[in-house]
Formats: C-alpha cells, structure tokens, sequence
C-alpha cells in the first residue's frame, strides 16, 4: 500500500540553527513527493515538491530530495528562523493515486 | 496555481444540527477531496468528489453523516450531518492540478467547533 512515515515530533531549535525533519516512504508506482506547512491557525501551504527521482525541491531556505534508493524525502534547512514555526507534513501524491497520503505532521518550534 | 475559496472559514453548531461547507475553484478540475484534520492530528481523507459521478468514501465515513455535492467542475459542498463534539476538527477541500505547475491545492479550512 501507499503509507509515509514522518519522524516524530517535536522539534524544538534554536535560530540559525540546522533542520532535519526525516520522511520514508512506500508507494506503488511512481509517486510524487510533497512537504506542506501549515502554521497556527491556518491551512496547508505547499512548501515544495519533487516529482521524479534525484528530483530537488527547494523554496524559502528549505530543501528535500527525492531518493527513490532509500524511498526517502527529508526535509533541510541550514538556518531557520523563529518564523519557520509550524507543523510540517510530508505527503506522496501523484496521478496514479489521485490522492494525498500524508505523515503524521511534525511540529517545529524555533526559539530566538 | 488555482485558487479555492471554502467557506465558511469557521463555525460553532448545536449538536444535532448540520453544517454546509462550500468549496468555489477558479478553474476545472477533474477530482476535488475533502479531508478532516482532528485537533493536533494529521489530515484524513473523508472522500473524492468527481463531477457526475457519486463520491467515494474511505473506510470509516458514510454519505449518510458526509452528503457531498459536486454539481459541476468548480464547486462543491460537504455536509457534516447530525454534529456531536467529535465532530469538531478542521475541514478542507483540495483539488489536483493537472496543467502547468503539477500539484495540489488547498482551500483555507473550515474550523468546526460543536457545543
């Protein structure tokens, strides 16, 4: 079946320091791979995607690339800021499956 | 990008009594979702909604508590039926884009609060 594993929550760093959010995956076919943030009290934005293997998505800073030897899509930062507070949800998607499958969410929350 | 308007963005119901959420795209799309996010959980697929067909409900939601609609390619509404406290959560709709920049899009949500 189709299933992402996010590492587990969470997350608590100081400014300008480094990211890691883990996320491995299982899927049929030839999924594409999500991150999305959601911060307080609103809804999901897309963050960035990569759509084939090797693919890198990057937007804001953030960085993931698509490893389709370890089914894995972790999500980098090399200096966050208080800003980047949120949850961060990892999904795989794609035509073939029409819809989303989404990790559990990983809350970040980044001290000055 | 399209753009989705869901409304309304928040309610607080009675229990017992029935909610309509809309959904409004500013393009066609093949396949809208309606997904349910539970207070500091992830989000929850409640069903697909193709245009002219009966939506499909995954395991767990049933049309009698979710109706939706799906009348035409740019609209739709969930319904949650019969509220009790349980029903409280975020709902969002969501559409895949198939042209240009590939991907999905999210409305804003609809916060449901049952008292």
């Amino acid at each position: 079946g189709n299933s992402v594993t996010q590492m587990e929550g969470p997350v608590t760093l100081s400014e300008e320091a480094f990211l890691t959010i883990n996320c491995t995956y299982t899927a049929t076919g030839y999924p594409s791979l999500f991150w999305y943030v959601q911060y307080p009290g609103e809804g999901l934005q897309l963050l960035l995607k990569a759509t084939k293997a090797d693919d890198k998505g990057s937007n804001k800073g953030f960085e993931a690339t698509y490893r389709k030897e370890t089914t894995s899509f972790h999500l980098e930062k090399g200096s966050v800021q208080v800003s980047d507070s949120a949850v961060y949800f990892c999904a795989l998607g794609g035509s073939t499956l029409g819809r989303l499958y989404f990790g559990r969410g990983t809350q970040l929350t980044v001290w000055p | 990008s399209a753009v989705i308007s869901q409304k309304p963005s928040r309610d607080i119901c009675q229990r017992g009594t029935s909610l309509t959420i809309q959904c409004q795209v500013d393009s066609q799309v093949t396949m809208m979702f309606w997904y349910r996010q539970q207070p500091g959980q992830s989000l929850t697929l409640i069903a697909t909604a193709n245009q002219g067909s009966e939506a499909t409900y995954e395991s767990g939601f049933v049309i009698d508590k979710f109706p939706i609609s799906r009348p035409n390619l740019t609209f739709s509404t969930l319904t949650v039926s019969n509220m009790s406290p349980e029903d409280s959560s975020i709902y969002l709709c969501s559409v895949e884009e198939l042209e240009g920049n590939y991907g999905y899009t999210f409305g804003s949500g609809t916060r449901l609060t049952v008292v």
